[in-house]
């Protein structure tokens, strides 16, 4: 089943370093969001990326980036990590104008 | 602003009694709704969604919701509770125009049933 991969799946940094996590979309998706879900809370919308550019972004600072793939894959990238970036980081998939997201298992986040 | 609440940080049901997760929502317009249910140390997974139509949505493993448009609720349904049952479960929803296509999510429930 070509599902959402995330990798990878934990990962430790310090603080002040930066950070790439990738997500490869399920097969048949053209359209790649990244949440964030930090201990306790709900997902928050950090950006989304269609046709190798961002569409949308939510209420976080450009430390935050970016980028999809011509084959639709995409990564995150964290710049200068701080210690409340530690979180669990989920993609979903979905078509542009569709009505169904997939999401991955997600990539834990620790910042020391 | 547009904002998801779940009312309830945790529901307690026993085995086999039917349960109910409260959502509403504060999003204009005539959005799309989704029900996510996430055990640990998982991504989230589809349990079912409201788009238009019929307001009794059926989803997976016995679940269903209500849409009510009148008081801006969907709550999550089952009639007979499973400890398996035992999660997080997350509201969505996803407003329409404004080319939006992102999800916004309640803080999320934790449902526990005792065996």
């Amino acid at each position: 089943d070509a599902g959402v991969t995330q990798s990878p799946t934990h990962l430790i940094k310090t603080r002040g370093q930066q950070v790439t996590l990738r997500c490869s979309p399920k097969s048949g998706h053209d359209t790649v969001s990244w949440y964030q879900q930090a201990l306790g809370q709900g997902p928050q919308f950090i950006f989304q990326y269609y046709e190798e550019e961002e569409r949308q972004r939510g209420n976080f600072p450009d430390r935050f980036s970016g980028h999809q793939f011509p084959n639709y894959s995409s990564e995150l990238n964290v710049n200068a990590l701080l210690l409340g970036d530690s979180a669990l980081y989920l993609c979903a998939s979905s078509l542009v104008a569709g009505a169904g997201y997939t999401f991955g298992s997600g990539t834990r986040l620790t910042v020391v | 602003a547009q904002s998801v609440a779940q009312p309830e940080d945790q529901v307690n049901v026993a085995e086999g009694n039917p349960l109910t997760v409260k959502c509403t929502y504060s999003v204009s317009g005539n959005p799309y709704l989704f029900w996510y249910v996430q055990y640990p140390n998982r991504g989230l997974q589809f349990l079912l969604k409201y788009i238009t139509g019929d307001n009794l949505v059926k989803g997976s493993y016995g679940f269903e919701a209500e849409f009510n448009k009148s008081q801006t609720s969907f709550h999550l349904k089952k009639p007979s509770a499973l400890v398996s049952d035992s999660a997080l479960y997350f509201c969505a929803v996803r407003p329409l125009g404004g080319g939006y296509n992102k999800l916004i999510f309640g803080a999320g429930t934790r449902l526990a049933v005792h065996p």
